[in-house]
């Protein structure tokens, strides 16, 4: 079975500062690791996705995450917080033992708040 | 260049009187989802389709069912909402292809802005 962990429910960080949203997860076979963020009222927006070769992946707004998988842990990142990026962040990932069409698991989320 | 498109934004229904939210996709997807997600949590996925195969959650309610006519478009009727049924529905879209199917766990699933349903 997969499973993702999220294990801060609020993330605070002063603008301009480099911040760090955490994400463990546990799966049977080699992990298709994923991450969305989502604005007030907003659907999921796609931010990047691990799934194979440079552990570091970057994505969109200046964000990254590094795959660790002696931790078995992607956490996202990003070098100089803006008050923009304030909003709902969540992990995701998918087994890659399962099926292709198998839907996403997601955590639960972490609150950041970029504070000016 | 609204790639997943949900209708309405905002859906305000009595309790008890069935209710559709749609929701179109213009990327020609094999896939498409339907999530709940309550406040500050995380999406619940209640089923999706993988073309015309339809895949139930263990856990959806049967007051909660889906149709999709075509590739493009995918129905979430909720046949007697309740106060509980109140969120925002989120619907989603990823490539799958059937001819690869560990492959097709590496696409990425793509959101609409979602619908927010008010129960009176």
């Amino acid at each position: 079975a997969q499973s993702v962990a999220q294990p801060e429910d609020q993330v605070n960080v002063a603008e301009g500062n480099p911040l760090t949203v955490k994400c463990t997860y546990s799966v049977s076979g080699n992990p298709y690791l994923f991450w969305y963020v989502q604005y007030p009222n907003r659907g999921l927006q796609f931010l990047l996705k691990y799934i194979t070769g440079d552990n570091l992946v970057k994505g969109s707004y200046g964000f990254e995450a590094e795959f660790n998988k002696s931790q078995t842990s992607f956490h996202l990142k990003k070098p100089s917080a803006l008050v923009s990026d304030s909003a709902l962040y969540f992990c995701a990932v998918r087994d890659s033992l399962n099926s292709g069409n198998t839907p996403l698991v997601f955590g639960k989320g972490t609150r950041l708040s970029v504070i000016a | 260049d609204a790639m997943v498109i949900q209708n309405p934004r905002y859906q305000v229904t009595q309790f008890g009187k069935p209710v559709t939210l749609s929701c179109s996709q213009t990327l020609n997807h094999n896939v498409m989802y339907w999530y709940q997600q309550k406040s500050s949590q995380a999406p619940k996925l209640l089923f999706h389709y993988y073309d015309k195969d339809f895949n139930n959650e263990a856990d959806t309610p049967d007051n909660f069912q889906s149709r999709r006519p075509n590739t493009s478009f995918c129905f979430l009727d909720i046949r007697s909402p309740g106060l509980g049924d109140a969120a925002m529905y989120l619907c989603a879209t990823s490539r799958e292809m059937a001819t690869i199917p560990l492959a097709g766990g590496q696409e990425t699933q793509y959101f609409g802005p979602g619908t927010r349903l008010l129960v009176l």
